[in-house]
């Protein structure tokens, strides 16, 4: 059964602060790693990662894969209250048709 | 475009009543996928179709979960008889593509709650 293990499950920083989400992943046919962030409604697309160790980057936020070790980071700079929101990882696996296995998540919290 | 229209956006019903929940994908988009969150068990998926087909429904908890889509504009996940174990959100998203990961838009969900 395909597993996505996502670390820590919350995280409180103060605004300015860096913080790093991880993601772990057991996963049949792996196709590609993806992170959506949902804050109070339904999540929203960020990166899709499919080769090992290219960076996606867009402004603050930050994303690296390793195929390898089986683990993705999610990283966000000079984190502002708006950063604040429930980050998903998920993986899309082929096992015959399409597999997409989401971890629960970590819930992040800016504070000013 | 409106983007993913779900209704209801909040259902509560009593044990045993029979709930269908509604989705009008993106126009153009050619496959749908519906979810469930729980705190328990995060986001979950359930089935999804391609042009109109279902694919997989592996992610279908039991019998008692149905989804059609009759036309491209409009699918149903039906729960009867519900349970208050099903009570969750459920998203329905879609995407344009025919095979593998093409970037998914979600609706807004409906909050589902059974008494």
């Amino acid at each position: 059964e395909d597993k996505v293990v996502q670390s820590p499950l919350s995280l409180v920083v103060h605004e300015g602060d860096t913080v790093t989400l991880n993601c772990s992943y057991e996963v049949t046919n792996f196709r590609s790693l993806l992170w959506y962030k949902q804050e109070k409604k339904a999540p929203t697309f960020l990166f899709m990662l499919t080769s090992s160790g290219i960076e996606k980057k867009s402004g603050r936020l930050s994303s690296i894969l390793d195929k390898k070790e089986l683990f993705s980071i999610l990283n966000i700079t000079a984190t502002q209250t708006g950063d604040s929101a429930i980050y998903l990882c998920a993986v899309e696996g082929w096992a015959g048709s399409y597999q997409l296995t989401f971890g629960k998540g970590t819930k992040l919290s800016v504070i000013p | 475009d409106a983007g993913v229209i779900q209704s209801p956006r909040h259902e509560v019903t009593e044990m045993g009543q029979e709930v269908t929940l509604r989705c009008k994908p993106i126009s153009g988009h050619n496959s749908l996928f519906w979810y469930r969150q729980t705190m328990m068990r995060g986001l979950e998926l359930l089935i999804y179709f391609n042009n109109n087909v279902p694919i997989d429904d592996s992610g279908m908890p039991e019998d008692r979960f149905s989804a059609k889509m009759p036309n491209a504009s409009f699918s149903t996940l039906k729960i009867q008889p519900s349970e208050p174990r099903d009570s969750a959100v459920y998203f329905c998203a879609s995407s344009y593509g025919t095979s593998g990961y093409n970037e998914q838009f979600f609706g807004p969900g409906t909050r589902l709650t059974v008494l």
